[in-house]
């Protein structure tokens, strides 16, 4: 099982709604990612999280609004989604630094209606 | 742009069959290469990895890869296949010197019985 928690594993939302997912880690880590991954796709990086820090933002449009409120939560805002955003949003974490294994959740599948 | 290639997007192999999946990597620098593996329904899972060191690694489930620096390589291995080795395989790239992975296309695998 997965040391990266996820919630909902499901959503489906109107164009016009607001939701929020969430994923939750307690294995100290202080790097914590959002990947987004489209059927038969690989997971695509969305934003990277150091030490509670926005560090990387891929380019991700504003309708996705991140927020990490401590060490241990990641969350991602959704806002005005279009159907193309239909996808699985993978949170991670990992120790900060190179060659650490990143740790990946189930994800939580989104459909934009 | 750095990229990461896997030629097979999709392979048949019978139980017992040998199994090598191809990745190429197109970075000039300090490279950490990892295997994913992503099972039906299931979340992505290290195999193996490498950063330094002997240039064959070996991972879990009887996987294993070997990093060749000259061809840009990192190619994933298994002598005999399983049923329960049906799953999709993901090479990726560390870029940066934080743990921002870039995938390839990925592999989807299916051992037939």
């Amino acid at each position: 099982d997965t040391e990266v928690t996820q919630t909902p594993k499901h959503l489906v939302m109107g164009m016009t709604n607001k939701k929020s997912l969430k994923c939750e880690q307690h294995m100290g880590h202080r790097a914590m990612y959002w990947y987004k991954q489209k059927a038969k796709k690989p997971p695509e990086l969305m934003f990277v999280y150091s030490y509670e820090k926005l560090s990387i933002n891929e380019s991700v449009p504003s309708r996705f609004s991140p927020e990490c409120p401590n060490s241990s939560l990641l969350n991602l805002h959704l806002h005005a989604l279009q159907p193309e955003d239909s996808a699985l949003y993978l949170c991670a974490s990992s120790p900060w630094g190179a060659g650490n294994t990143i740790y990946f959740g189930e994800g939580s599948w989104l459909t934009v209606v | 742009a750095q990229s990461v290639s896997q030629h097979n997007h999709h392979v048949i192999l019978s139980e017992a069959a040998s199994l090598e999946l191809g990745c190429n990597y197109s970075y000039g620098g300090t490279v950490n290469l990892f295997w994913y593996v992503q099972y039906p329904g299931q979340h992505l899972q290290l195999l193996l990895k490498y950063f330094s060191g002997d240039p064959l690694v070996k991972g879990i489930k009887g996987f294993e890869a070997e990093f060749i620096k000259s061809k840009f390589s990192f190619n994933l291995r298994k002598p005999s296949v399983q049923w329960s080795d049906t799953a999709e395989y993901f090479c990726a790239v560390n870029r940066n010197a934080g743990n921002m992975l870039t995938f390839g296309g990925g592999t989807r695998l299916m051992v037939k019985p």
